[in-house]
C-alpha cells in the first residue's frame, strides 16, 4: 500500500533563509508526486507535481522539488523563504492519472523576521 | 475560470444531528472528490466520482456518511448521525478526468465541529 512520510512537523526558519521540507513515499509501482501549500482557511493549492522526465521539478513562488527514485524521497526546497511562505505543506503521491491522492500529514513551516 | 465552491463554510452541530455539505466542481471537470482532513494530519480521501458514478468509497464509512452526484456537477456529502469523531475540515477536489494529465484543484472547504 502506498504512504508517505513528512520528516519534519514543524520547521522554523528566519527569512531570507534557505528551508527544505522532507518528503519519503513508499510504493510498488510508478507514483506521480506533488506538493500542495494549505494557508490559513484556505483550501491546498498545488505547488509543483512530478510526473516523468526531469527529477528536478520547479514550481511556483521560487519552490522547487528532486525526484529520487532509489530514495523514494521528493524533498521541497526554497533558496530564501518569505514571511509570505508560511504555511503548512503537504506532500502527495498518486499511483495513477485521475486516482486518489495520499497525503503525508503536513509540515508547518513558520518563516520569522 | 471560477474555482471549486464549497459550503457552508463552517459549521458547529450537537452530536447525533445530521449535517449536509455541497459542492460546485469547475466546470467540465468530469471527476470529483471529498476528502476529510482532521487537525493536524492530511486529507483523506472519502469517495470519488467519475460524472455521476462512484470510482472509490472504500473509506467513507457508509453506516453514517453518504454522498451523491447528481447529474455529474455538483455534490452533496451528508453525514446522519454525527458524531465527535467526525469534526473535521471537509474538502471538496475536482480534476478533469482520466487520460488527462491531471490536477486536483480544492475548494476552501468546510470546517465542521461536532459538539
Amino acid at each position: 500500500a502506498q504512504s508517505v512520510t513528512q520528516l519534519d512537523s514543524q520547521v522554523p526558519v528566519f527569512e531570507e533563509a534557505p528551508v527544505e521540507l522532507r518528503c519519503n513515499y513508499s510504493s510498488s509501482v510508478s507514483v506521480y508526486l506533488f506538493w500542495y501549500v494549505q494557508y490559513p482557511n484556505q483550501g491546498l493549492q498545488l505547488l509543483l507535481k512530478y510526473l516523468s522526465g526531469s527529477t528536478l521539478v520547479k514550481g511556483i513562488n521560487g519552490f522547487e522539488a528532486e525526484f529520487n527514485k532509489s530514495q523514494t524521497s521528493f524533498h521541497l526546497r526554497k533558496p530564501s523563504v518569505h514571511i509570505s511562505d508560511t504555511a503548512e505543506y503537504f506532500c502527495a503521491v498518486s499511483e495513477g492519472q485521475g486516482g486518489k491522492l495520499i497525503f503525508g500529514q503536513g509540515t508547518e513551516l513558520s518563516v520569522k523576521p | 475560470e471560477a474555482g471549486v465552491a464549497q459550503s457552508p463554510r463552517y459549521k458547529i452541530i450537537e452530536k447525533r444531528q445530521s449535517v449536509a455539505f455541497w459542492c460546485n466542481p469547475i466546470s467540465g471537470h468530469a471527476t470529483l472528490y471529498w476528502y476529510q482532513q482532521i487537525l493536524g494530519q492530511g486529507p483523506k480521501l472519502l469517495i470519488q466520482f467519475q460524472n455521476n458514478g462512484v470510482v472509490d468509497d472504500s473509506q467513507l464509512p457508509k453506516d453514517r456518511f453518504s454522498a451523491e452526484r447528481l447529474k455529474g456537477v455538483d455534490s452533496t456529502l451528508k453525514i446522519q448521525p454525527a458524531k465527535l469523531e467526525d469534526s473535521a475540515v471537509y474538502l471538496c477536489a475536482s480534476s478533469l478526468g482520466p487520460g488527462t494529465v491531471y490536477e486536483q484543484y480544492f475548494g476552501p472547504g468546510t470546517r465542521l465541529t461536532v459538539t
